[in-house]
């Protein structure tokens, strides 16, 4: 079992739709997540950070996290072609493994 | 406030040669970590320094080796390349562990 896993895609929405994204991740005693976005050729940015169970809200974009499911998602509201990105979703390990752990990232398409 | 800086943007080197990447925290991050990025494995964890002391490696050879110096700064060192060393490496800095990861623009190498 990968520790951290994500639907590749790609993930097809409509210009204006809401895309949902997802992940999942293996190590229980994890505390921070995290969401980039990396573009074609660029290097991965952080969009978003959430370390307890519920929403959180920026802009059009937000993360949800559920601890006991072990599951945590971005949704991204009202979407442009400027969305169109990869997204990956990063768990830090528990008892400080010391390292950020990616997903393989899933691509997403706002098509116009 | 300044990104993190990596240099340089893109290498060419040959098999069995050695190669040195060098990185510039955000001022004030005293964390740096480095990944690997490829299309077919996603983002790797090579290893993560924290003042001077390197607190943590992924699973790659002992040919990836790196070091952090006293203002921070990080270098990367490959040596003995193999055509498999291709890829983006990209150094990311932080305030801690816990903490989202900032990246820098990559540096990327082709080994042939």
């Amino acid at each position: 079992q990968k520790e951290v896993e994500q639907n590749s895609g790609p993930l097809s929405v409509p210009e204006g739709a809401i895309a949902s994204l997802n992940c999942t991740y293996s190590d229980r005693g994890s505390q921070s997540f995290f969401w980039y976005r990396q573009y074609s050729g660029k290097s991965p940015e952080l969009i978003m950070s959430i370390y307890s169970n519920g929403d959180k809200e920026d802009g059009r974009f937000t993360a949800q996290l559920n601890k006991a499911s072990q599951y945590v998602s971005l949704l991204i509201r009202d979407s442009q072609p400027s969305d169109s990105a990869t997204y990956l979703c990063a768990v830090w390990g528990s008892s400080n493994t010391g390292k950020l752990i990616f997903g393989q990232g899933t691509t997403l398409q706002v098509k116009p | 406030k300044a990104g993190v800086t990596q240099t340089p943007r893109y290498l060419i080197k040959t098999r069995g040669q050695q190669v040195t990447l060098s990185c510039s925290p955000i001022s004030g991050h005293r964390s740096v970590s480095w990944y690997q990025q490829t299309p077919g494995q996603g983002l790797q964890f090579l290893f993560e320094y924290f003042s001077e002391t390197q607190r943590n490696k992924g699973n790659f050879p002992g040919r990836f080796s790196g070091r952090q110096f006293s203002n921070s700064r990080s270098e990367m060192n490959v040596s003995t390349l193999e055509l498999g060393d291709s890829a983006l490496y990209l150094c990311a800095s932080s305030l801690g562990q816990g903490d989202g990861i900032f990246f820098g623009s990559g540096t990327q190498l082709s080994v042939l």
